[in-house]
């Protein structure tokens, strides 16, 4: 059983158009993030929810919007696609927030913008 | 600030040699500290976590590390490298005080040659 999953794993599209990737944990855990990770491997936070409720919010551009339905499921959707949200986006969750520093992640979704 | 400094951007290591990994941090009080592992195409997985006592821990796959307060650094080590560990290796810091975050070094890229 994976514990992340994230969906779609590639998604590949262009510039202007919308999209959305999916999340969802069955660790049982009440807190999920979003990083994006560049071309150069450097992580970045982007959202984070703790039991449903936005907790962490860097600065992202506001075409970034985050939902989370419920405490397993946490999603992303970006309007107005640019080549610089290229990307890989992982999903993470943990117990508790910021889980004494133990993340589970998702695989990944790499996502490119042409 | 806090911050997390992995000194080498990319290593190679023969398979079967012994592998040294540094991260250095910055932060006032004894930090939460850790090593994660990205495997190619993968998300990121916790090796090992330092919190407190016995400053040598054991993680998972053969790692160690090495807290050494002296020199603020948490050294990642492994006695023989194994083909399937070239991956990328993340050390992050967590910081206890009241603005929690887990502070991400930029990566270690470890190659292995047969």
């Amino acid at each position: 059983d994976t514990a992340v999953s994230q969906t779609p794993k590639y998604l590949v599209t262009q510039m202007g158009n919308d999209k959305s990737i999916k999340c969802e944990q069955n660790l049982g855990h009440d807190t999920m993030y979003w990083y994006k990770q560049d071309s150069k491997k450097f992580l970045k936070i982007m959202f984070s929810y703790n039991n449903k409720e936005l907790i962490i919010n860097e600065t992202v551009p506001n075409r970034f919007s985050p939902k989370s339905p419920d405490k397993a499921h946490l999603n992303l959707h970006i309007n107005s696609l640019e080549l610089g949200d290229s990307a890989v986006y992982f999903c993470a969750s943990s117990l508790g927030v910021w889980g004494n520093g133990e993340l589970f992640f998702g695989e990944g979704s790499r996502l490119t913008v042409l | 600030a806090q911050s997390v400094t992995q000194p080498d951007i990319h290593i190679t290591v023969s398979e079967g040699a012994s592998l040294e990994l540094r991260c250095n941090y910055s932060y006032g009080a004894t930090p939460y500290l850790f090593w994660y592992v990205q495997s190619p195409g993968q998300g990121l997985q916790l090796l090992l976590k330092y919190f407190s006592g016995d400053t040598l821990v054991q993680g998972i796959k053969g790692f160690e590390a090495e807290f050494k307060r002296s020199q603020s650094s948490f050294n990642l080590r492994k006695p023989s490298v194994h083909w399937s560990d070239a991956a990328e290796y993340f050390c992050a810091v967590l910081n206890a005080g009241n603005n929690r975050k887990l502070i991400w070094g930029l990566g270690t890229s470890l190659a292995v040659n047969p």
